[in-house]
């Protein structure tokens, strides 16, 4: 079967760096995503990746390793408004997303 | 805003009644999607449209029955409903695969269902 794991919840403290990390296991693999969705709100995109390495943008970067069915969002300087949950989907060779249950973070101050 | 919008945003139902699930784009996208999220699990595709036409329905029960009357509206129509689901419903859309790397899919805000 398909199946992608992410921890369910993590703290951090603000001003800090987190790591959050993402394993898969799915049929084909055209690319990973990362979305962000705040409490009540529409989860919003962050970024895709499809070959390894690792993409920067802002204070988020987003890493891949397709050998190892493994992913990870790093967030640095981390700010109150991180507080939300990140969920991590992979396209499978159907272009189907596949969606881990998602990574509750919340930042202390 | 995100571009995609939904309407209700919460919506309370008993199990025998018939309520209908808005969603509206105008950003030019050629597919949507209808999503069901429950509290600590993965989100669910219910159903998928490209270009108006159904191309996927995710085993999902009869008493969920989308409409797509054209490429900027999705309803979900709803009738005898059970407690179980209750949950947050997603709209998403997208333009195209070629697309998915820059832009992803855009979600709606969702509506959040409770069935008594």
């Amino acid at each position: 079967g398909q199946n992608i794991d992410q921890p369910t919840e993590m703290t951090a403290t603000e001003g800090a760096i987190v790591q959050i990390n993402c394993t898969y296991q799915t049929s084909g693999f055209n690319g990973l995503f990362w979305y962000q969705q705040h409490a009540g709100e529409a989860p919003t995109f962050l970024s895709y990746n499809v070959l390894d390495g690792l993409e920067e943008k802002g204070r988020f970067s987003s890493f891949l390793s397709r050998s190892k069915g493994y992913s990870y969002l790093l967030l640095k300087e981390l700010q109150m408004k991180d507080s939300a949950s990140y969920l991590c989907a992979v396209m499978d060779s159907n272009y189907q997303l596949i969606w881990g249950a998602g990574t509750k973070l919340i930042i202390k101050p | 805003e995100t571009g995609v919008t939904q309407t209700p945003r919460h919506l309370v139902m008993g199990m025998t009644n018939k309520k209908s699930l808005k969603c509206e784009q105008h950003l030019g996208h050629n597919a949507m999607y209808w999503y069901k999220q429950s509290a600590k699990k993965p989100l669910e595709l219910m159903f998928v449209y490209n270009f108006k036409e159904q191309t996927e329905n995710n085993s999902v029960p009869s008493r969920f029955s989308p409409e797509c009357p054209n490429s900027s509206h999705l309803f979900l129509h709803l009738h005898t409903l059970q407690p179980e689901d209750s949950a947050l419903y997603l709209c998403a859309s997208s333009q195209d695969i070629e697309n998915l790397a820059n832009y992803g899919y855009t979600f709606g805000s969702g509506t959040r269902l409770t069935v008594v």
